[in-house]
């Protein structure tokens, strides 16, 4: 029973190019949240996502930050144009239905390191 | 003022010794309270998982939540060295608009056990 897995689980990019970060649910959830850690820093949330549907943006940088959990495929987690100050931890979470309810389950991470 | 504070930030006992650690918050509308171990460059795992006020016991840890004065608590009995990680509170809220789902988190508690 596989957990939520990401990759890559690290990436190195220069400042201005694109980062994709990807995140594969636990099976049978259907609800997936990202959360960025920086250094010295708790985890703090950035988006959740239903299948086609952003349900909550709120924590998102307005520039530069998108979101996507199509019908098919992983969830996507893209920053276009990097900058130093994106180096960081960011995590994928999965849910069975909606957090408030149902626990969230974490996988690995993928580490961004803005060069 | 931070929606959730953790304390201690960092926390060194001998083993076997009962480890304390607590998270206050403002927001009277998170409901439900789980407590996550980080192990270092890992992803979080959930320990204990509560709804409303009162005690869980899960093994040697126990989660105590007290809504009247927005104050939660982790303990852990007869620590092992294995239990070194950072310990982060979590909340959530069912109510209001579309910020349910989503996890507030502490700061996180360092925490070390040593032989």
């Amino acid at each position: 029973n596989a957990g939520v897995m990401q990759n890559p689980r690290h990436l190195v990019r220069r400042r201005g190019q694109e980062a994709r970060l990807r995140c594969s649910p636990m099976k049978g959830h259907s609800h997936v949240y990202w959360y960025r850690q920086l250094p010295e820093e708790g985890l703090k949330f950035m988006v959740y996502l239903q299948k086609e549907n952003i349900i909550d943006e709120s924590g998102m940088p307005k520039e530069r930050f998108s979101a996507e959990f199509p019908k098919e495929g992983p969830s996507i987690l893209r920053i276009q144009q990097v900058v130093r100050g994106d180096s960081a931890a960011y995590f994928c979470a999965s849910s069975p239905s909606q957090g408030g309810t149902d626990t969230q389950y974490f996988g690995p991470g993928t580490r961004l390191t803005v060069l | 003022q931070k929606e959730v504070e953790q304390d201690p930030g960092t926390l060194s006992v001998p083993e076997g010794a009962i480890v304390s650690l607590n998270c206050t918050y403002s927001n009277s509308a998170f409901q439900y309270f789980m407590w996550y171990r980080q192990y270092s460059r890992k992803g979080p795992e959930l320990l204990m998982y509560t709804y409303s006020s009162g005690n869980k016991e899960d093994g040697r840890f126990t989660a105590q939540v007290d809504k009247s004065s927005k104050y939660i608590s982790l303990f852990i009995r007869d620590s092992q060295p294995s239990d070194s990680a950072t310990y982060l509170c979590a909340m959530s809220s069912t109510s209001g608009g579309t910020s349910y789902g989503k996890l507030t988190f502490g700061q996180g508690t360092i925490l070390t056990v040593h032989p």
